[in-house]
């Protein structure tokens, strides 16, 4: 069964870092974009990045560029998203994604359960 | 401010047809494939349709999408109390260069 599988939720205080963690199985890990989605409290959802396991090639969003930073660990299957310094603006939920992209396409195939970020003094 | 424009919400009654738009521009769906997902309440999103029209295995045919233009549409047809969740569109935005989605559309079964 291909799947993605997420860290447990975390609570943090502002000025905290963080890196959270997705780790696929059942597919070749290294021949699939893996991207990350925001869903804030209440709202729809928000396309972060993306990143290539097979060469750590990383896009990210406009407005998400600078405030996190992407990476593998090809060895173990695992991706990660990282902060240095939260805000209490980053409490969501946090899904990575597989996501299949070609000329013209992309679409999000399989899901993480999703990590819950609470960040609150 | 999302970069594609769906209706906040729909409606109708069990067995019913619902439609549901989802607007862009020519940076993204006028030259890319459209994607939609299901989403309910506490859950993670479920790829519900992908390359405009394709459902993915197990996804059954009372959900159909289409696109012309600049614009796509996700139809629900033989509505049932299972369909209620916010649905959301997606493409890939070439100025952006990057995905973006919908600001999603929530399904009510009267």
């Amino acid at each position: 069964e291909v799947q993605l599988v997420q860290s447990g939720a975390e609570v943090k205080k502002p000025g905290e870092s963080l890196k959270i963690s997705c780790k696929g199985s059942g597919y070749s890990f290294t021949n699939y974009w893996i991207g990350w989605v925001r869903q804030m409290p209440g709202k729809g959802l928000e396309w972060m990045g993306i990143i290539y396991p097979g060469d750590s090639d990383t896009r990210y969003s406009p407005s998400i560029q600078g405030q996190v930073t992407m990476s593998v660990e090809t060895s173990i299957n695992t991706a990660y998203m990282q902060w240095s310094s939260l805000k209490a603006s980053d409490t969501a939920i946090y899904y990575c994604v597989r996501e299949r992209i070609s000329t013209g396409t992309n679409s999000l195939d399989v899901w993480g359960q999703g990590t819950t970020v609470t960040v609150s003094s | 401010q999302s970069v594609l424009t769906q209706p906040p919400s729909v409606s109708a009654a069990p067995g019913q047809k619902v439609t549901i738009s989802c607007s862009g521009s020519s940076s993204n769906i006028g030259h890319n494939y459209v994607s939609w997902y299901q989403q309910f309440p506490g859950a993670a999103p479920k790829l519900l349709i992908y390359d405009n029209d394709k459902r993915p295995s197990g996804i059954p045919d009372r959900f159909s999408g289409s696109k012309s233009g600049a614009s796509a549409t996700l139809a629900i047809t033989g509505l049932q109390t299972g369909d209620e969740a916010d649905y959301y569109c997606g493409t890939w935005d070439r100025s952006l260069r990057g995905g973006v989605f919908g600001g999603g559309t929530k399904v009510t079964v009267l």
